[in-house]
C-alpha cells in the first residue's frame, strides 16, 4: 500500500522551459512535505518543503505548492538547468504521531533537462 | 562540516552471510535514521534513533536486521542471514530537529547472491 505516489517515473524538458513534477498522497496524517533531489551514487538531497497549513513556498527558482483537499502536491522548477538533471523524490511526514521525523517517499521521477 | 558517512559503499556477499553496514552520523545529531531503497522503487524508513535509543522501528522488515547505536554516535546494521531480498541500497541519515533537517549518506549498495 503505497502512501505517496510519483505517477511518473520520467520526465524531459527543455532548459529554460519549466519543469513540473507531481506527488499524490493517501494517508490525510501527514502534514509536513519534502522534495529530495537525488544524483546517481549519492544519497538523496533535501531541496523544498512545505506544511499544510501553506499552500505555497519558494525559495529560488524551485516552487512547491500543495493542495490540501486533492491530497496532490507539486514542485515547479523555472527556469530548468541541465544541472537539475536527477531523481526527484516526494516525502511526506505525519508530525503529531510522535515519531515525527519518519517519512515516507515515493518511487521518484527522474528529470532529463536537455540543451 | 563533515557530512554522513556511511561503510562500505559496496558489499558482495553470498546467501546466508553476515553483513555489517556503519554509519558515522554528523556530530552533534541526535538523530539517526535508517533507509532502504530496493530496485528502483520507492525508500522506505527502516529504523530511527535518537541518541542511543530506537525511537521507531516500525520499518525493520523482520529479526534478521538489528541495529545498534553506541554511545549516541556512530550505528550500525546487521543482516543475519542475508537472503537474495535484502538487496538493495541502504541509506543512512541524521538530523537535530525535525524533518527536513536531514543529511543523508550516500548509501551502502548490498548485493546478496
Amino acid at each position: 500500500d503505497q502512501q505517496v505516489k510519483q505517477n511518473s517515473p520520467s520526465l524531459s524538458v527543455q532548459e529554460g522551459r519549466i519543469s513540473i513534477l507531481n506527488c499524490d498522497y493517501t494517508n490525510s496524517m501527514f502534514d509536513y512535505f519534502l522534495w529530495y533531489k537525488k544524483y546517481p551514487a549519492e544519497g538523496p538531497t533535501f531541496l523544498i518543503s512545505i506544511s499544510s497549513i501553506k499552500d505555497k513556498n519558494e525559495d529560488g527558482r524551485f516552487t512547491v505548492f500543495l493542495n490540501k483537499s486533492a491530497k496532490h502536491l507539486s514542485l515547479h522548477i523555472v527556469p530548468s538547468q541541465p544541472g537539475d538533471s536527477a531523481v526527484y523524490f516526494c516525502a511526506a511526514s505525519a508530525t503529531n504521531t510522535g515519531t515525527a521525523s519518519k517519512l515516507t517517499f515515493g518511487t521518484g521521477t527522474r528529470l532529463q533537462v536537455t540543451l | 562540516e563533515a557530512g554522513v558517512t556511511q561503510f562500505p559503499s559496496h558489499s558482495v556477499i553470498e546467501k546466508g552471510q553476515t553483513v555489517t553496514l556503519r554509519c558515522d552520523p554528523i556530530s552533534g545529531h541526535d538523530n539517526l535514521y535508517w533507509y532502504r531503497r530496493v530496485m528502483g522503487k520507492e525508500i522506505k524508513f527502516l529504523l530511527h534513533f535518537v541518541k542511543e535509543s530506537k525511537q521507531d522501528e516500525s520499518g525493520m522488515p523482520n529479526n534478521r536486521f538489528l541495529a545498534e547505536r553506541t554511545g549516541g554516535t556512530y550505528s550500525t546494521l546487521k543482516v543475519q542471514p542475508a537472503e537474495l531480498e535484502d538487496s538493495g541500497v541502504y541509506f543512512c541519515a541524521s538530523s537535530q530537529g525535525r524533518a527536513g533537517g536531514y543529511t543523508f549518506g550516500s548509501g551502502t549498495r548490498l548485493t546478496v547472491v
